[in-house]
């Protein structure tokens, strides 16, 4: 299966400790994104990736989130001094763009976060 | 703002039976895309079908088919012949410009679909 893959699958955490997430999108993809879900809601976007570059972020990321995608393949999500409220599942998604063309986007399972 | 609204929190549906989810969007952006999701318990989102704005017929995709009302700026999807591995929430996502004119995924608040036998 070469579908978007996301490890760890579920990371239970101390308050104040940081977290990082794994996200490998599909083979050839130029975009990655990053969308976390809480309970009852649907996905919110964080940001995305053309290739390498972080193009877009939301406001809902603040300082203490930072995501790298530094050959353009894989992508990191650090989550520094967690905090309760960051609880939630985290998904990444890729999809492949071309000029024109719909931006149809491919979750991977997701990684769910607990902070205790 | 982007909005979508899903205003059906769960909806019951019979094996075999049709069933429409509602899903109705707010948009000022001449051109955007809609999609329909669908999340089963396993968490993981599963693509099913997209729509374009400027596309003149409906998007089907087997089973699955979408309602566009562009005056009404409704997108409802449409899932004909139930099966119980249809149980799932499903969301409505629409794809428009950020304030940076760069485009992202919105989401609705999703609509969990029981089938029963």
């Amino acid at each position: 299966d070469t579908g978007v893959s996301q490890d760890p699958r579920h990371k239970i955490t101390k308050r104040g400790q940081n977290v990082t997430f794994r996200c490998d999108p599909i083979s050839e993809h130029n975009r990655l994104y990053w969308y976390r879900q809480t309970l009852g809601q649907g996905p919110e976007f964080l940001t995305y990736f053309q290739n390498e570059a972080q193009l877009e972020k939301s406001r809902l990321l603040s300082d203490r989130f930072s995501a790298e995608r530094p050959k353009g393949s894989f992508s990191t999500l650090e989550i520094q001094r967690t905090e309760q409220g960051d609880s939630a599942m985290y998904l990444c998604a890729s999809s492949l763009v071309r000029t024109g063309g719909t931006d149809t986007q491919y979750f991977g399972p997701g990684t769910r976060l607990t902070v205790l | 703002a982007q909005k979508i609204t899903q205003t059906q929190p769960g909806m019951f549906v019979q094996e075999k039976e049709a069933v429409t989810l509602d899903c109705t969007y707010d948009t000022s952006d001449p051109s955007y895309g809609l999609f329909w999701y669908k999340q089963p318990s396993s968490g993981e989102m599963i693509f099913l079908i997209y729509q374009g704005s400027y596309d003149q017929q409906n998007a089907t995709e087997g089973r699955y088919s979408l309602n566009f009302q562009k005056a009404r700026k409704s997108a409802n999807l449409v899932i004909s012949a139930s099966q119980l591995g249809d149980s799932a929430m499903y969301f409505c996502a629409i794809l428009v410009p950020m304030d940076t004119g760069r485009r992202a995924l919105t989401f609705g608040s999703g609509t969990r679909l029981q089938v029963q036998p």
